[in-house]
């Protein structure tokens, strides 16, 4: 059983600060790592994907990626309060069966 | 360039009837796939097709089948539907690099 695990949060960060988001995965084949933003009563949107062991950035977002302690992360820099959503990390094989989610984490940036 | 569209957007059953939730994508992706999302159990794979013609069961297919109508559309259909099926469903599909996108998703309530 392929399991993706995250801290259900919330999680509360200042306005301006770093947010930290963390996952890890159980399936040591995987191939391909995704952040996904979920707003309540939206479908989830794609902001982050990365492949290999490092650090990924795109703008205020910086995902990393370390195989051999099974671990994904996600660092929103300048947290904003439009930054509030649920997070999920997902994580699949190479092909194309499906992703498999971690239940998400709750971050609520606080003005 | 609509992404992933689904239909309806809401749907009331009773215990029994039966509905198609109609799936269609515009991004000329060959995979295509079908979640359900539930409070506390995260987002699950239901049923996949990795490309037209072929379909495959992911976690949690009991009670549901799918049809790839075509390479754009996707749907998925409950016989009989249980009040176990209340959920929000959504509908993705997948480029080379493994990224989903997700429709709008399908919130469906059956009594």
């Amino acid at each position: 059983q392929k399991e993706v695990e995250q801290n259900s949060g919330p999680l509360s960060v200042p306005e301006g600060a770093i947010a930290s988001l963390n996952c890890t995965y159980s399936d040591r084949v995987s191939q391909s790592f995704f952040w996904y933003r979920q707003y309540s009563g939206k479908s989830p949107e794609l902001i982050m994907s990365i492949y290999s062991n490092g650090d990924k950035e795109d703008g205020r977002f910086t995902a990393q990626l370390n195989k051999a302690s099974q671990y994904v992360s996600l660092l929103i820099r300048d947290s904003q309060p439009s930054d509030s959503a649920t997070y999920l990390c997902a994580v699949g094989p190479g092909g194309a069966d499906g992703l498999t989610f971690g239940k998400g984490t709750h971050l609520i940036i606080q003005p | 360039n609509a992404g992933v569209t689904q239909t309806p957007k809401f749907q009331v059953l009773k215990t029994g009837q039966s509905m198609t939730l109609q799936c269609a994508q515009d991004m000329n992706h060959n995979s295509m796939y079908w979640y359900r999302q539930d409070p506390g159990m995260g987002l699950r794979l239901i049923y996949y097709s990795a490309s037209e013609g072929t379909t495959d069961k992911g976690e949690v297919p009991n009670g549901y089948n799918v049809s790839r109508l075509n390479k754009r559309e996707f749907s998925l259909r409950l016989e009989s539907a249980a009040p176990s099926q209340t959920s929000v469903y959504f509908c993705a599909s997948r480029t080379g690099l493994n990224e989903q996108f997700f429709g709008p998703g399908t919130r469906l309530t059956v009594l």
